[in-house]
């Protein structure tokens, strides 16, 4: 929807640089950490995710970094392509928690030609 | 991969109306999950719908305002009872992706306003 990421802080990158989001968590408990991309008009869809005991994980053209000691989590697009412009959510899960999401603040990422 | 379809994908309505939202699956789920989408804002998870059972709300979320239908594996209704303008929001739901805790699919999303 056009409302979806008017407020949210805004990552501006030319085509084909590397992009970085970021995203501070709060809750130390969480298993696992995700990231989902929301194109306009659309629901969320999965990107990668990363158990907290791990530190890195690579997918296609992206990484996901976890640095537990400063509860941050970011994300890595390599060759940032136009299709990648959207809202990016981090998300917290945990055991138990049944597949509930938890999603943190989004950053809406625009890629210029 | 499953495919959610939403029904109505947006409406505007009259302050103190309810309006009632469709969720449909193309597989028989056990979860379901509903969020609100504020405008601008990031998603947070209204209730759980369960089969055959009432609905597990959030903090902050109640089921006079929220009724939540669940009569079988595919469908579910979400309803926004007494609206006013602050529940102006885009509606989703979502099913986990069987056998994993952090993939979920989503519906398109149901845009509302309230006028």
């Amino acid at each position: 929807g056009e409302s979806v990421g008017l407020h949210l802080p805004t990552l501006s990158v030319q085509e084909g640089d590397n992009s970085i989001i970021n995203c501070a968590y709060s809750n130390s408990a969480s298993d696992y950490f995700i990231w989902y991309k929301q194109e306009s008009g659309k629901g969320p869809q999965f990107i990668i995710d990363i158990r907290s005991n791990m530190d890195k994980r690579q997918g296609q053209r992206v990484t996901v970094l976890l640095n537990k000691t400063v509860k941050h989590l970011s994300l890595q697009i390599a060759a940032t392509q136009p299709g990648d412009s959207a809202v990016y959510f981090c998300a917290e899960t945990f055991s138990g928690g049944y597949n509930k999401l938890i999603f943190g603040a989004g950053t809406r990422l625009a890629v210029h030609p | 991969s499953a495919v959610i379809s939403q029904k109505p994908s947006r409406d505007i309505c009259q302050r103190g109306t309810s309006l009632t939202i469709q969720c449909q699956v193309d597989s028989q789920v056990t979860m379901m999950f509903w969020y609100r989408q504020q405008p601008g804002q990031s998603l947070t998870l209204i209730a759980t719908a369960n089969q055959g059972s009432e609905a597990t709300y959030e903090s902050g979320f109640v089921i006079d305002k929220f009724p939540i239908s669940r009569p079988n594996l595919t469908f579910s209704t979400l309803t926004v009872s007494n609206m006013s303008p602050e529940d102006s929001s885009i509606y989703l739901c979502s099913v986990p992706k069987e056998g994993m805790n952090t993939e979920a699919f989503f519906g398109q999303g149901t845009r509302l306003t309230v006028v």
